[in-house]
């Protein structure tokens, strides 16, 4: 069984540019989570999608703002990047219908802001 | 809010030290607790989870965990690490939202470093 997939590994932006960033979940998984992976400020959620809708969103700026299609992949866009949005981003995914069941990670992309 | 906290930001030990890595979150209905290891260069993996039942858990090499629940508490051990256990370990707790989990809420890390 295939992994949580994510591209690109890399980013460079600078800032005042827009960033997106993909994530493949795992097959059957219908849950994609965002987590924004910053130097010293460990892991923080920025957004949840089920089933295309958005369930909920962590405390960031309306700039982060996703998608998630039929095929239950996800988008995250970062607009206007700031210098502090350099961090890594980690994608996961999870059967939300089963109540109680872990969170697969991605290798994550490495976003860079000059 | 939720929130979760890890008493150690940097733990340097040994091999064949015993480990306890403290986690204490602040929520007073249902939770699920995990604790996620990230190798250098790697992404995070599950080392164990607790949902209900058994408040001793096991999980991958070696690692246990024990949910007290009176003190909002879920602690990981290991009897004896290995150089190979260097890495950045996360305690965190998902709630739920309308008989659904929801996001996870993680601590901000421990990072081990084993001496060999």
């Amino acid at each position: 069984e295939a992994g949580v997939t994510q591209s690109p590994t890399h980013l460079i932006k600078t800032r005042g540019q827009q960033a997106t960033l993909r994530c493949s979940p795992i097959s059957g998984h219908t849950s994609v989570y965002w987590y924004q992976q910053a130097l010293g400020l460990g892991l923080q959620f920025l957004l949840w999608y089920d089933e295309g809708e958005e369930r909920n969103r962590g405390n960031f700026p309306p700039r982060f703002s996703g998608r998630q299609f039929p095929n239950y992949s996800s988008e995250l866009n970062v607009n206007a990047l700031e210098l502090e949005d350099s961090a890594l981003y980690l994608c996961a995914c999870s059967l939300v219908k089963a109540v109680r069941d872990e969170q697969f990670f991605g290798p994550g992309t490495r976003l860079t802001v000059l | 809010a939720q929130s979760v906290s890890q008493h150690n930001h940097h733990v340097i030990l040994s091999e064949a030290a015993s480990l306890e890595l403290g986690c204490n979150y602040s929520y007073g209905g249902t939770v699920n607790l995990f604790w996620y290891v990230q190798y250098p260069g790697q992404h995070l993996q599950l080392l164990l989870k607790y949902f209900s039942g058994d408040p001793l858990v096991k999980g991958i090499k070696g690692f246990e965990a024990e949910f007290i629940k009176s003190k909002f508490s879920f602690n990981l051990r290991k009897p004896s690490v290995q150089w190979s256990d260097t890495a950045e370990y996360f305690c965190a707790v998902t709630a739920y939202y309308g008989g659904s989990q929801g996001n996870l809420i993680f601590g901000k890390g421990t990072k081990l470093s084993v001496k060999p």
